[in-house]
């Protein structure tokens, strides 16, 4: 089975820390994602990453930036965390190829709060 | 934008068949119909995907309308376990994101 972990599922932050969300897939997946996910708003992409290194922003990349110096870990940075960045973070991978039709697996998400 | 529109909310009966329907009348011919549900405080969870044919697995049926501009997901036997948010994306192969929208909350009844 495929295994999406996050390095922790709560965790809180004060105002303006820098804050790293770490994820790490084991099934060797090239496609890496970052969603935050608040009532009423559902999922929405942060940043995704289809290779080592290569990163694009999704819908809302804003105050966020990411890091993927290997392929089974994909990092979330908070630069300067704020009280609007409170939020449930979901990580999730799938393999790349427009031949075949791909899956995302998630984790089990991160609970942040920033007071 | 979420291209699919999905009840709110829906209940079924523990053991009953739970169906939830979702139009996608706007959906392209090289785009699939993703299936996802995700259980209080826990990470969505894949369920089933299609491109025109019905599907079956272990979790759940799916089935497309001939025009493709709607789907049913099918839950035979609902149990409580199956309570979550149920939400149907459409997309095309490759390298793109899902892009999800609100779902409809099926709340299991014993």
């Amino acid at each position: 089975d495929v295994k999406v972990t996050q390095s922790s599922r709560y965790l809180v932050k004060r105002t303006g820390e820098k804050v790293f969300l770490e994820c790490v897939q084991d099934m060797d997946h090239e496609n890496m994602f970052w969603y935050r996910q608040d009532p009423g708003l559902g999922l929405r992409l942060i940043y995704f990453s289809y290779d080592v290194k290569m990163k694009e922003k999704g819908d809302i990349p804003e105050g966020y930036s990411v890091s993927r110096e290997k392929k089974e870990r994909f990092s979330l940075i908070l630069e300067s965390a704020s009280t609007n960045q409170t939020s449930m973070y979901l990580c999730a991978s799938s393999l790349q190829g427009a031949a075949r039709s791909d899956t995302q697996y998630f984790g089990p998400g991160t609970r942040l709060t920033v007071l | 934008d979420a291209k699919t529109t999905q009840p709110p909310s829906m209940d079924c009966a523990e053991g009953r068949a739970a169906n939830l329907p979702c139009n996608h009348s706007t959906i392209s011919g090289n785009e699939y119909v993703y299936w996802y549900r995700q259980i209080h405080s826990q990470g969505p969870q894949y369920i089933i995907h299609g491109l025109k044919n019905n599907e079956t697995n272990e979790m759940a049926s799916l089935i497309i309308t001939e025009d493709r501009k709607s789907s049913t997901l099918i839950l035979p036997h609902a149990t409580l376990r199956d309570t979550a948010v149920y939400y149907c994306i459409v997309r095309a192969l490759g390298n793109t994101p899902l892009v999800f929208g609100k779902g409809t909350r099926l709340s299991v009844i014993a």
